[in-house]
């Protein structure tokens, strides 16, 4: 399978406690992005990578969220001190350098006890 | 601020007949739209995209039209199947960092929830 991986799947945590979620983009992807997804919404963008630099991040991200793609190859979302309202799935999208189609993977299911 | 809309929440169709998925946008600086199809418990699948120089793309059932001067795109399926049955999500992106957009960047509408009937 070449899509976009993610883990893990589902995530049950206690307030206040750090929790990392990994991506595998498709292998010749350059670009990886990071959006959220709350009930009844559609994905709102969170950052997004070109190789391993980190171009952009939205006010939606605060200090207690960080993100790193360190070899321009799999990125990790972690967040610090979780609230309820992290509770969200937690999307992924990868996409070729000169083309805008991203392709999402399965998402990470974040619930916030 | 939602600059891109799908003011129906919900569509029903019956097999066979044409769905027709509706999408507003107000940002100007959008030049490039994607429809994505996502069913529950999945992340989102790219359908079709239009860039902002054609008015209509298609590829195979389904159609994506654009009208620039309306702000507004539309996604036909003709003939709807049971199967096609999911959310509907439109985004859009901008080439340049005007207008609170980047390249690359996807805003996304709602999403219509498509139910077609046997």
């Amino acid at each position: 399978d070449t899509g976009v991986s993610q883990n893990p799947r589902h995530k049950i945590t206690k307030r206040g406690q750090n929790v990392t979620f990994r991506c595998d983009p498709i292998s010749e992807h350059n670009r990886l992005y990071w959006y959220r997804q709350t009930l009844g919404q559609g994905p709102e963008f969170l950052t997004y990578f070109q190789n391993e630099a980190q171009l952009e991040k939205s006010r939606l991200l605060s200090d207690r969220f960080s993100a790193e793609r360190p070899k321009g190859s799999f990125s990790t979302l972690e967040i610090q001190r979780t609230e309820q309202g992290d509770s969200a799935m937690y999307l992924c999208a990868s996409s070729r350098d000169i083309h805008n189609e991203q392709f999402f993977g399965p998402g990470t299911r974040l619930t916030v006890l | 601020d939602q600059q891109v809309k799908q003011n129906s929440p919900s569509l029903s169709v019956q097999e066979g007949r044409i769905s027709i998925l509706n999408c507003d946008y107000t940002n100007s600086m959008f030049d490039y739209f994607l429809w994505y199809k996502k069913y529950p418990a999945e992340g989102p699948t790219f359908l079709i995209s239009i860039s902002s120089i054609k008015d209509k793309n298609e590829d195979g059932r389904f159609t994506v039209f654009l009208n620039k001067s309306a702000k507004h795109l539309s996604l036909h399926i003709v003939p709807s199947q049971p199967g096609d049955s999911a959310v509907y999500f439109c985004a859009a992106s901008a080439r340049g960092n005007a207008g609170g957009t980047s390249y690359g960047k996807l805003t996304f509408g709602q999403g219509t929830i498509l139910t077609v009937h046997p």
